[in-house]
């Protein structure tokens, strides 16, 4: 069964700095990938979603950007973080030809000081 | 566009009485749809799944889903709560672009 490893878990940052999380997938092959963002009640927003090495799609104009340099490893960036950026990040994957549910990492939570 | 409302956004219920979580979803096609729990600071867990066929789903840890399409519904139900059943509850519908889209959560208190 496929296991997504999220780093680092906290994260506190100030504003100005830039910022890398990463996201590895192990246990599968090609999966789709996934980036959300979840502030403090409320539900999960959609960033980024890959479907493929440099096939980055994003969903929200904003300050942050993902990549993905190899099939299992999907990373969010920023160059200047700003307050608005704090939040609860998390990866999730979806195993191609099987379903469409979503598997998710354990997340990375993020302060902007 | 796709979304899902849960009208609850907090829930108390008594260890080993009955827990229904509302959900209501807009999606033009079929949908797909999904519960998922969070416990405070980890990731979601998937509980159960639609996809087609009975509209009665069953799920992990006891949980189980009916869809309806007359009422664009899909609500989450238990028998009897456990205290470990305290947690963030979300409903989710994805459509063939495998993109889900989230509802606000429900959070559900258990007290002894």
């Amino acid at each position: 069964s496929q296991t997504i490893h999220q780093w680092p878990a906290t994260l506190v940052q100030p504003v100005g700095s830039p910022l890398s999380l990463e996201c590895t997938v192990e246990g599968t092959s090609n999966p789709n990938l996934y980036w959300y963002r979840q502030a403090a009640g409320r539900g999960l927003q959609l960033l980024f979603y890959s479907i493929g090495i440099d096939q980055i799609s994003s969903e929200v104009p904003q300050n942050l950007s993902a990549s993905r340099p190899q099939d299992r490893q999907f990373i969010l960036s920023s160059k200047k973080l700003l307050l608005s950026d704090s939040g609860f990040y998390l990866c999730a994957a979806r195993i191609r030809g099987i379903s469409y549910e979503q598997y998710f990492g354990p997340g990375t939570r993020l302060t902007v000081t | 566009a796709q979304s899902v409302t849960q009208p609850d956004i907090h829930i108390t219920v008594s260890e080993g009485a009955s827990l229904e979580l509302r959900c209501n979803y807009s999606y033009g096609a079929t949908p797909y749809l999904f519960w998922y729990v969070q416990s405070p600071g980890q990731g979601l867990q998937l509980l159960l799944k639609y996809f087609s066929g009975d509209t009665l789903v069953q799920g992990i840890k006891g949980f189980e889903a009916e869809f309806k399409r007359s009422q664009s519904s899909f609500n989450l139900r238990k028998p009897s709560v456990h205290w470990s059943d305290a947690a963030e509850y979300f409903c989710a519908v994805g459509g063939a672009d495998y993109k889900l889209s989230f509802g606000a959560g429900t959070t559900v208190t258990v007290r002894a």
